[in-house]
């Protein structure tokens, strides 16, 4: 089956400490993309790569990093310079040009201590 | 800036009923594309429904349809025959100058959720 798998499922890190969430898709898509909810709240652009090897920031990439090394893989890693890292992620492949529709992952939750 | 509007925060509906769910959004691209997702409480963001800025015909996936209004700028989601299963968070996305440079990013409305009465 295609889709797109997120591990961990919970995130538990402490202070001062960087976490890095995986992110696997098996369908083929060029383009990948993390973004953070908050509570309550819409969804926030983190990272997006439209390509191996090359990836940008979106709008709240502080204190956040990525890799795109595999098409099918996009890591996140949430550094200790993230001040409010405690949110849900998920991550998205997008199917290509004609509609530009994105699938997502199940989401890690991550919290800090 | 491009801005998503969704102004009911919550909404509840008897089982069977048909319910509407607004959106509006502010642009200047003549080209974009709307999306409606839906987050049960586990979390996962389900696809619902694609309209694109240039499609006369609203669109339609089984239970759901899109009310698009061009003019209004306005992209309401129609569910009919809500079932128990529909109480989620639902939410509206665009992306703006769609197959430009856009890159297929995202923008977000703040979530409506539905509660479906037995």
């Amino acid at each position: 089956d295609g889709g797109i798998t997120q591990s961990p499922k919970y995130l538990f890190r402490k202070e001062g400490q960087n976490v890095t969430l995986s992110c696997e898709q098996n369908l083929n898509h060029d383009a990948m993309y993390w973004y953070r909810q908050d509570p309550g709240q819409g969804l926030r652009l983190i990272y997006y790569s439209q390509i191996v090897n090359d990836f940008q920031k979106g709008d709240i990439a502080e204190g956040y990093s990525v890799s795109r090394e595999k098409k099918e893989s996009f890591p996140l890693t949430v550094t200790s310079a993230q001040k409010n890292p405690t949110a849900f992620y998920l991550c998205a492949s997008r199917e290509g040009q004609l509609t530009d529709t994105q699938y997502f992952g199940p989401g890690t939750r991550l919290t800090v201590l | 800036a491009q801005k998503i509007t969704q102004t009911q925060p919550g909404m509840f509906v008897q089982e069977k009923e048909a319910v509407t769910l607004d959106c509006t959004y502010d642009t200047s691209d003549q080209s974009y594309g709307l999306f409606w997702y839906k987050q049960p409480s586990s979390g996962e963001m389900i696809f619902l429904i694609y309209q694109g800025s240039y499609d006369e015909q609203n669109a339609t996936e089984g239970r759901y349809s899109l009310n698009f209004q061009k003019a209004r700028k306005s992209a309401n989601l129609v569910i009919s025959a809500s079932q128990l299963g529909d109480s989620a968070m639902y939410f509206c996305a665009m992306n703006f100058n769609a197959g430009g440079t856009s890159y297929g990013k995202l923008t977000f409305g703040q979530g409506t959720i539905l509660t479906v009465h037995p």
